[in-house]
């Protein structure tokens, strides 16, 4: 079982990146997922999930109107599309299988916002 | 959203001695509480879920309690690899809240 995060890097304020989080080892479209952050030195906050057929999804309200989450059945690949990025959106993001309880997560990307 | 507080912010302890973590919601969350553990620069790891059930593959030196507001994750023995902060998160109310996390040093 393996969930592998890309994507991430540095990205000017009001620009935007799109996530990938690869998932193995496990029937996808069974769960649920969801993508977790965390600030550099600081605790977790939750960002995003999407239902198993990806017709229910919820955002923070720090990132809604910004980021989109979205998934790739058949490709087992998870997405979040960050447009309008934020000096506060730098962290790791996680992606992880289950919501709300956090099951399997991957390793993180790193996203750093900064001029 | 409902606010999640966590103490000690750190503890610091004897590998063998009984180390015990509170994690309190500020409100009714009934029986709806994750533990985990994260080790510096990796991911966190589900221990606990359902305020009580142990994920599998978890020893069973790692345990919770609690319900309603206030639970407890307790390790029974300390090991050199628990050093790690531990963070509780409740899982009732839209949107998902984690405590602030516990230091768990190894003297």
């Amino acid at each position: 079982v393996q969930l592998v995060e890309s994507g991430g890097g540095l990205v000017k304020p009001g620009g935007s990146l799109r996530l990938s989080c690869a998932v193995s080892g496990f029937t996808f479209s069974d769960y649920y997922m969801s993508w977790i952050r965390q600030a550099p030195g600081k605790g977790l906050e939750w960002v995003s999930y999407i239902s198993g057929g990806g017709d229910v999804m919820y955002n923070a309200d720090s990132v809604k109107g910004r980021f989109t989450i979205s998934r790739d059945n058949a490709k087992n690949s998870l997405y979040l599309q960050m447009n309008g990025l934020r000096a506060e959106d730098t962290a790791v993001y996680y992606c992880a299988r289950g919501y709300p309880f956090l099951i399997l997560w991957g390793q993180g990307t790193l996203v750093s916002v900064s001029s | 959203d409902i606010q999640m507080t966590q103490s000690p912010s750190s503890v610091s302890a004897s590998v063998g001695d009984r180390v015990t973590i509170t994690c309190r919601a500020s409100q009714d969350i009934s029986s709806w509480l994750a533990w985990y553990q994260q080790k510096p620069g990796k991911a966190p790891r589900l221990l606990i879920y359902a305020a009580s059930t142990l994920q599998s593959g978890i020893p069973s030196r790692f345990s919770g309690s609690g319900s309603g507001a206030d639970f407890t994750l307790t390790i029974s023995s300390l090991q050199p690899e628990d050093s790690a902060t531990y963070y509780c998160q409740q899982a009732n109310t839209f949107p998902s809240t984690f405590g602030p996390g516990t230091k768990v040093h190894i003297k």
